[in-house]
């Protein structure tokens, strides 16, 4: 049973880099067949995906973070990361990484228990 | 706002049958996208519950089911219990997005 955990600063200053990573166990990244995903939960709101990184080192953001966003992987340690400039407090969620499974509409099979960060001075 | 459409709650009493619908468009569900289903319960991360519209994962029990026609779906819970309380949210892609993954606003399920 793959197992993922998050973690990272809890507080960023705005304008600054939000930065966390994502440790997997129970299985290697390398494996093929699953995206590992960064998503975002607003307090007290829905879930916003973010991006994700494929085994291959290939990545896909969603368009409206693309171009404040990073995510990166080190298959050999079995972790990814998410990096996120110049935030503000727009920025302030509940960050999870999840697995998704391949394929024409994939799924997230494995999900972190979240991170919260918030943007604050 | 949200992609796809979930009605922000529902009750039900223990015992009955609710269903929670998520309305998408030609770009999304009604493009041939598959709809997957998750809960999360107050403070634990999003679990999967149906994938591919009507499938269960390993552990989780047949009350749950869903279904998927146009441009909705529906996720269906019958024989309501106290534990089936919290947000239930639909996800799937939607090509007007660059092909992003999309998730509904989320449901509160409330067992009366």
């Amino acid at each position: 049973q793959v197992q993922l955990q998050e973690s990272g600063p809890g507080l960023v200053k705005p304008s600054q880099t939000l930065s966390l990573t994502c440790t997997v166990s129970g299985g290697s990244m390398k494996s093929g067949g699953y995206y590992w995903s960064w998503i975002r939960q607003h307090p007290g709101k829905g879930l916003e995906w973010i991006g994700y990184i494929y085994y291959s080192g290939s990545t896909y953001y969603n368009p409206s973070l693309k171009s404040r966003l990073t995510i990166s992987a080190d298959m050999s340690k079995n972790h990814f990361s998410l990096k996120l400039n110049s935030v503000t407090a727009a920025d302030t969620a509940i960050y999870y990484c999840a697995r998704e499974v391949w394929g024409a509409t994939g799924h997230f099979d494995s999900w972190g228990q979240g991170s919260l960060v918030t943007v604050s001075s | 706002q949200p992609v796809l459409t979930q009605p922000p709650s529902i009750s039900g009493a223990p015992g009955q049958r609710v269903t929670i619908s998520c309305t998408g468009n030609s770009s999304n569900i009604g493009a041939g996208f598959d709809v997957h289903w998750y809960r999360q319960l107050p403070g634990t991360a999003p679990k999967l519950l149906i994938f591919s519209n009507n499938n269960r994962p390993s552990g989780v029990p047949d009350r749950f089911s869903g279904s998927k026609s146009g441009t909705s779906a529906s996720l269906a819970i019958t024989g309501l219990q106290a534990a089936d309380e919290g947000d239930y949210y639909c996800q799937s892609y939607d090509t007007g997005l660059s092909g992003s993954v999309v998730f509904g606003g989320g449901t509160k399920l409330t067992v009366l």
